[in-house]
């Protein structure tokens, strides 16, 4: 089976760091996603590991551990416009399976 | 600039009549999909395609139908609308391979209200 595990809501102050955790058991791994999603807007790609490490790109960073099943999205300097869902979603490892997604999490940037 | 739309974009029906949600992309990509997301249980996958003519189920896929006769669209139609299938309605597309080229680009979204 696919299982995939976010918290589902978090709330953080303006100018902090947060770190949102997605946990995953899948029948396989070919690598991980994360998305960002406004209230009523369209999930938007936001990163992408397949390799054990962080990966940086700006203020965001995501970080995967394979052996762990763990992965986490990491969002420095937090500004108001943050306030979104955040989508953990796993592409298992077999041929023409599609991505596997969280439920999401729901962060609050507050002042 | 390439992209994904949706139409409608809002739509309202009574139970028991077809509705048909147009999905449209122009990236050329091989692979569409279609979800629903619902408070608490985030995006369910309905049905997906990795080709024309090529369809699939997804862990959602009763009371919903889809064709895929060229590239670019993939038409979601409701056979029998029911109240349980009132949601918001995201397409998306994916090139074709494994890894990085997974990446999902989604549509705008289609509010459907079933009364």
């Amino acid at each position: 089976g696919q299982n995939i595990d976010q918290p589902t809501e978090m709330t953080a102050t303006e100018g902090a760091i947060v770190q949102i955790n997605c946990t995953y058991q899948t029948s396989g791994f070919n690598g991980l996603f994360w998305y960002q999603q406004h209230a009523g807007e369209a999930p938007t790609f936001l990163s992408y590991n397949v390799l054990d490490g962080l990966e940086e790109k700006g203020r965001f960073s995501s970080f995967l551990s394979r052996s762990k099943g763990y992965s986490y999205l990491l969002l420095k300097e937090l500004q108001m416009k943050d306030s979104a869902s955040y989508l953990c979603a796993v592409s298992p490892l077999s041929g023409n399976t599609p991505l596997v997604f969280g439920k999401g999490t729901r962060l609050s940037v507050i002042a | 600039d390439a992209e994904i739309t949706q139409s409608p974009r809002h739509k309202i029906t009574e139970t028991g009549r077809q509705v048909t949600l147009a999905c449209h992309q122009t990236w050329n990509h091989n692979n569409m999909f279609w979800y629903r997301q619902d408070l608490g249980h985030g995006l369910r996958l309905i049905h997906y395609s990795y080709g024309v003519h090529d369809t699939n189920k997804g862990e959602v896929s009763d009371g919903y139908s889809v064709s895929r006769s060229n590239t670019e669209d993939l038409p979601l139609t409701l056979e029998s609308a029911a109240s349980s299938q009132t949601s918001v309605y995201f397409c998306a597309s994916s090139e074709e391979g494994q890894g990085a080229f997974e990446t999902q680009y989604f549509g705008p979204g289609t509010r459907l209200l079933v009364l």
